[in-house]
């Protein structure tokens, strides 16, 4: 049972425009949710995170909406630079007093973002 | 500063050998965390330590895993004996005592298992 669902597996996007991505979660208990990017042989590198008492988190050109009726999120990435082509794992906590120790991941989407 | 380190890097082993994966979290990074991560999936979660104290081992399969970290610092991921279903990346991560602490990973050793 997926309860964080990444629902592309890829997305392709021009240099200097808005990446989305979006990722679902079934689990109601989530309170706490990150956004991971991911190299090639490297481990995933954290890039931004939400508690579910907000519903956006804005970090330069990264922003994360939080649906929490509609259990969705989604990363915004504007401008899209081509660095920024690499697997973005979605993940999700229900720790007790805000702990993200547990973190279940979605599948990742590979994001490549053309010159 | 150092980040997570993790070794080997690449693991080739045939069936019902034992393998093991060693990992030095970041410095002052009581929290530690295995992670296994299978090709097209996410990484999920094999066992937490706080300290030298195991306080999450739900997700791994005791028969045949086993993990220490002895002086609440380095760790050892260990299989025995290695199933063909044991390819996969595992990850080693780290953070900072409780709350919303970020998990810092590791490289991850990818096991091959012929």
């Amino acid at each position: 049972d997926q309860q964080v669902k990444q629902n592309s597996p890829s997305l392709s996007v021009q240099e200097g425009r808005i990446s989305i991505l979006n990722c679902d979660y079934t689990n109601s208990m989530f309170d706490y949710f990150l956004w991971y990017k991911k190299y090639p042989a490297e481990g995933p590198t954290f890039l931004i995170s939400i508690s579910s008492i907000k519903d956006k988190n804005e970090d330069g050109r990264f922003t994360v909406f939080l649906n929490k009726s509609a259990k969705h999120l989604s990363l915004h990435i504007v401008p899209s630079q081509p660095g920024d082509s690499a697997v973005y794992f979605c993940a999700a906590s229900a720790g007790s007093g805000g702990s993200n120790y547990k973190l279940t991941f979605g599948k990742g989407t590979l994001l490549t973002v053309n010159p | 500063e150092a980040g997570v380190v993790q070794s080997p890097r690449y693991k080739i082993i045939e069936k019902k050998q034992p393998v093991a994966f060693w990992c030095n979290p970041i410095s002052g990074h009581n929290t530690l965390y295995w992670y296994r991560q299978n090709l097209g999936q996410g990484p999920e979660l094999l066992i937490r330590y706080e300290n030298e104290e195991a306080v999450d081992d739900s997700q791994l399969p005791k028969d045949r895993f086993s993990a220490e970290r002895l002086k609440g610092v380095d760790s050892t991921l260990k299989i025995q004996p290695a199933e063909l279903g044991d390819s996969a990346v595992y990850l080693c991560a780290s953070s900072a005592p409780t709350g919303f602490e970020t998990q810092y990973f590791g490289p991850g050793t990818r096991l091959l298992v012929l």
